[in-house]
């Protein structure tokens, strides 16, 4: 089945810096790429996503960007805030709709 | 607000007992998904229902089922459960087509006493 790895486990950026993710996933097939914000005790939200047809995808702060021939995709927040502090998912959906997570990162926005 | 509805928020029951958690997707959503979040294992997938049929399954163990209503709600039926079985179990729903995004409920909390 699908294998997806996450880096780093934890990340403590002051604020204002930029904040980067990245997954690596090992199924070729895998075309849809979304990352989840989940604050403490709460549901996962979709911060953005991205088709295997693009490359990259930017929405204000957040941008997401796909290597397909490495199968590799990462999470740039720019500019960080404190409340960019959560934790940050990455999922990788092959065939069929199964969503398979990677392990997730912790990320401290200090002020 | 993501339009997604899960019962109960908080449910504390005993080892060997049997539970029932409640899903309704977002209005118009034919998908829904199950998924289970405990400290050492993140979200892992459960099983996936559309339109009433089972689409697909991931990791469940044969202590647990789920079915997907006419009026495309969920539940998600835990039985014999286990101190493992404590965990925050979500719900999520999506549109019918190619690559729709997953939009999760507020979860229920289940703890095994």
């Amino acid at each position: 089945g699908e294998n997806v790895e996450q880096h780093p486990s934890t990340l403590s950026v002051q604020e204002g810096d930029s904040a980067v993710i990245k997954c690596t996933y090992s199924d070729s097939a895998s075309n849809y790429f979304p990352w989840y914000k989940q604050e403490l005790g709460k549901r996962p939200q979709l911060i953005i996503d991205i088709r295997s047809n693009v490359g990259e995808k930017k929405d204000q702060r957040i941008a997401v960007t796909l290597n397909k021939t490495a199968k590799h995709f990462s999470l740039h927040i720019t500019e960080t805030q404190p409340e960019d502090s959560a934790v940050y998912f990455c999922a990788v959906k092959a065939a069929g709709n199964k969503l398979t997570f990677g392990g997730g990162t912790r990320v401290l926005v200090k002020p | 607000d993501s339009g997604v509805t899960q019962t109960p928020k908080h449910l504390i029951t005993a080892t060997g007992q049997r539970v029932t958690l409640r899903c309704s997707p977002r209005s118009g959503d034919l998908s829904v998904y199950w998924y289970q979040q405990s400290l050492d294992q993140g979200l892992q997938f459960l099983i996936q229902y559309y339109n009433g049929e089972e689409r697909a399954k991931g990791n469940i163990l044969e202590r647990f089922s789920a079915q997907q209503f006419p009026d495309l709600h969920s539940e998600l039926n835990l039985s014999s459960l286990e101190l493992g079985d404590s965990a925050l179990y979500f719900c999520a729903s999506s549109r019918e087509g190619l690559n729709q995004p997953q939009h999760f409920g507020d979860g229920t909390r289940l703890s095994i006493l």
